[in-house]
């Protein structure tokens, strides 16, 4: 089993739909928990941290449920520029501040 | 700009031979890591340093692969004798210890091209 795993995508959504990702990691004493964006030919760039209660941030809601292992994240109302890869982030080891692992992504085109 | 700097930002080479790539981290980060990244995939972990010392080179790629940082600020990651299977932008970040969310900013990278 893969250490993170997402939706393989791509997902080709309407300007102004909501679109969901998810995603599940292996490693159960994983600690700190992200999404990135990435859009091509670019470095990943931190979207958002994934917090035990889930959190917003404007369009953007992230969940984490540490029993199923499982993390989402939903983009309301998407934008032409919301168009990126969106990586799933799970720290490696027990520790919080320790390398992270990468899914290989989930690719979004958001079309007018 | 204090963001993560790389250098350089593009570097074709021919197989054999060796290649130096530099990062430059957020300047109160104190930690700096490597991470490759090939075509269709998440970046992965390399190596990492706290400070000057490297604490995990476990998943360096081969002995080929080697990273420095000596002086607790700007790292390099080498290549010796370089193969067409190394083709990959390399990407380093860096973050600062002691918090508790290890939120890692990443450089532009370095998109490597073995001929």
């Amino acid at each position: 089993r893969k250490e993170v795993e997402q939706d393989p995508g791509p997902f080709n959504v309407p300007e102004g739909a909501t679109v969901a990702f998810n995603c599940t990691y292996s490693n159960s004493a994983s600690q700190s928990f992200f999404w990135y964006r990435q859009d091509c030919r670019k470095e990943p760039k931190l979207l958002m941290s994934v917090y035990s209660s889930g959190n917003e941030d404007g369009r953007f809601t992230a969940q984490l449920n540490r029993a199923s292992q499982y993390i989402s994240l939903l983009i309301r109302d998407s934008k032409l520029s919301d168009s990126a890869t969106y990586l799933c982030v799970v720290n490696w080891g027990s520790a919080g501040n320790t390398p992270l692992v990468f899914g290989k992504g989930t690719r979004l085109s958001v079309i007018a | 700009d204090t963001g993560v700097s790389q250098d350089p930002r593009h570097k074709i080479t021919k197989r054999g031979q060796n290649v130096t790539f530099r990062c430059d981290p957020i300047s109160e980060h104190n930690r700096l890591y490597w991470y490759r990244q090939t075509l269709g995939q998440g970046p992965e972990f390399l190596t990492y340093f706290q400070n000057e010392a490297q604490l995990e080179k476990s998943r360096l790629l081969s002995d080929r692969f080697s990273a420095e940082r000596p002086k607790g600020s700007f790292s390099t990651l080498e290549i010796q004798r370089t193969e067409q299977g190394d083709s990959a932008m390399y990407l380093c970040a860096s973050s600062q210890s002691g918090r508790a969310w290890n939120e890692q900013f990443f450089g532009p990278g370095t998109r490597l091209t073995v001929l």
